[in-house]
């Protein structure tokens, strides 16, 4: 079957760093996706990765190794708008988004 | 209005209620998607709609019937639900869905079954 797994929950301090991982096993793969969702409100997109390697965006930062089946999210100097839920999805050979039950990230000051 | 809307935000319904849930896109696509959203549960995929079509129904129970009169609006009637029903709707859309792309959220229908 196809799972993603990551941290059910993961408490950092505003203004160090934070590496959230993704581990996938899905039926192809078309791209691993990353979004954050503040508390009633909607998923917005982060990041995408499709080849092996970083991609960096500001104070935040997603990683892929596709041979690992391996993600993570880094979120450098972090701020307590930082405090969200962070979903990671990977699109599998028939183009749907399988979805990790996210992380709920907590900020403290 | 930008964006994918949703109304209601909120809906609390008894079980032999009939109610809908509707979404609109304004961002030009044509796939749009219902998921449910429990607590701590991955996004569960309900249906898909790819150019007004539905290609994808996920063993979704008949008291949830989805409903796109065109590429920008979608539907989900829903009648006779139960507690377990009890879940943040979002509705999404994007690209069409043979095609690698984010797909865009609307801010969800909480709704209670009582």
């Amino acid at each position: 079957g196809q799972n993603i797994d990551q941290p059910t929950e993961m408490t950092a301090t505003e203004g160090a760093i934070v590496q959230i991982n993704c581990t996938y096993q899905t039926s192809g793969f078309n791209g691993l996706f990353w979004y954050q969702q503040h508390a009633g409100e909607a998923p917005t997109f982060l990041s995408y990765n499709v080849l092996d390697g970083l991609e960096e965006k500001g104070r935040f930062s997603s990683f892929l190794s596709r041979s690992k089946g391996y993600s993570y999210l880094l979120l450098k100097e972090l701020q307590m708008k930082d405090s969200a839920s962070y979903l990671c999805a990977v699109m599998d050979s028939n183009y749907q988004l399988i979805w990790g039950a996210g992380t709920k990230l907590i900020i403290k000051p | 209005e930008t964006g994918v809307t949703q109304t209601p935000r909120h809906l609390v319904m008894g079980m032999t209620n009939k109610k809908s849930l509707k979404c609109e896109q304004h961002l030009g696509h044509n796939a749009m998607y219902w998921y449910k959203q429990s607590a701590k549960k991955p996004l569960e995929l309900m249906f898909v709609y790819n150019f007004k079509e539905q290609t994808e129904n996920n063993s979704v129970p008949s008291r949830f019937s989805p409903e796109c009169p065109n590429s920008s609006h979608l539907f989900l009637h829903l009648h006779t639900l139960q507690p377990e029903d009890s879940a943040l709707y979002l509705c999404a859309s994007s690209q069409p869905t043979n095609t690698v792309g984010e797909q865009f959220f609307g801010p969800g229908t909480r709704l209670t079954v009582l």
